[in-house]
Parts: C-alpha cells; structure tokens; sequence
C-alpha cells in the first residue's frame, strides 16, 4: 500500500517558470491537501478538495491552482514561479466519515526557486 | 480565530531527562488535536491524537481546557526522539489542519 505519493522530490525552478507537483493516492480517501511549510512558520494549507471535480482554497492559494479530475490524483500547478515559493510542499489525504481518522501525508517536494 | 501555538523552536535535552513540548490552542468548540513527528528527511507522521488517549513511543499528551494546551510529554527522552514535533488542531468545518509552528527537539547523548 503506497499511500500518498508525490513527485518529484525536489526540484530547482527558474523565476517565470512553470511546473506541477504530482499527488496521488491509493487509499481512495475523498478529501486531499496540499500545504506548504515554510520555515518557522509551520504547515499552510494551499488548496483543498472534498472530492473529484470540486476544490477549494485554503489560506495561501495565490499563485497556485488545482485539479481534481480522479479520486486518486490532486496536482498542484505552479505558473510564474516566484523566490517567495521556495519552499517544502506536503500532499495528504484523509477518509472523511470516518470517525478520528488523520490525515496522510506524502514525503514532501523541495522547491527551490532560483 | 484558529491557532495553534508551540512556543519552542528548539528544546535541547540530555538522554534520560523528562521531555515537555508546550502546545497551546485558541478554538471555538470542541477541539481535536494531535501530535505529528517530522524525523530528518522523513514524512511528516502521525504521534499521537488526544482522542486515543494513547502513549506512543512512551509520548503521552493530555487535553487540558482549561488551560487550552495539549502538551507533549516523555519521561526519559531518548537519541532517536530527535525530530521537529508539530501540534496540529482539525478544524470541523474543513476537515483541514491547523499546525503550530514546530519545536525541534534536540536529544544529545
């Protein structure tokens, strides 16, 4: 069981470009994350999606964008990149309706932004 | 407003001493809390959830609230404890996770 898988694991972007960081799950949770964690300032979250077809932002949505065309798959899409987002990004999943359950991260993507 | 407070960056221990990682919350409602261990270059997982009422690793928190705090506790802190410790509130509306900023435990032999 695989669970929560992202790729790459790191990457170095130049300013202006663009990129996606791939999330995929097995687990056939409804609900997926993408959060950002910065140093000293803990996880944010980025965007959130309750299920296929529907997302939402979270508290740090700009210069970003999701989709969600499969249960399985919630690819965050970068299209200028800026040095502001350097950083460490964390996909997770969670079966919601099922009660006291966490969420499942993946191992994380470092961005560099150069 | 949600937050979620760790007021350590960094605690520093010798092995064998008695570990506590403060972790405060501002909620309105019932909370749900939990402990997530970053060890280095390792994923983000799971510690411990205030519901379970577990002890993991010999960690145990307990929900104080009246004190609003969830603090982490370990009596005799090992080397291999050595990780960035995040405290973590589920906010119901979203289902999403609210973390404090971190504390990073450092456990010299």
């Amino acid at each position: 069981n695989a669970g929560v898988t992202q790729t790459p694991k790191f990457r170095i972007l130049k300013i202006g470009q663009s990129m996606t960081l791939q999330c995929t799950q097995d687990m056939n949770h409804n609900y997926m994350y993408w959060y950002r964690q910065d140093p000293g300032m803990g996880l944010k979250l980025i965007y959130y999606s309750v299920g296929a077809g529907i997302t939402d932002k979270g508290e740090v949505p700009n210069g970003y964008n999701v989709s969600r065309s499969t249960t399985e798959d919630f690819p965050l899409r970068l299209e200028l990149a800026a040095p502001s987002q350097t950083s460490v990004y964390f996909c997770a999943s969670i079966e919601t309706g099922v009660e006291d359950q966490p969420q499942h991260f993946g191992d994380g993507t470092r961005l560099s932004i150069l | 407003a949600q937050r979620v407070t760790q007021p350590e960056k960094l605690l520093s221990v010798f092995k064998g001493a008695p570990v506590e990682l403060k972790c405060n919350y501002s909620y309105s409602g019932s909370p749900e809390l939990f402990w997530y261990v970053q060890y280095s270059r390792q994923r983000l997982q799971l510690l411990l959830r205030h519901i379970s009422r577990e002890s993991i690793k010999g960690f145990t928190a307990d929900l104080n609230k009246g004190e609003t705090s969830f603090h982490l506790k370990k009596p005799f802190a090992q080397e291999e404890d050595s990780a960035m410790y995040y405290c973590a509130l589920r906010d119901y509306n979203t289902d999403k996770l609210i973390f404090g900023t971190g504390t990073r435990l450092q456990v010299f032999p």
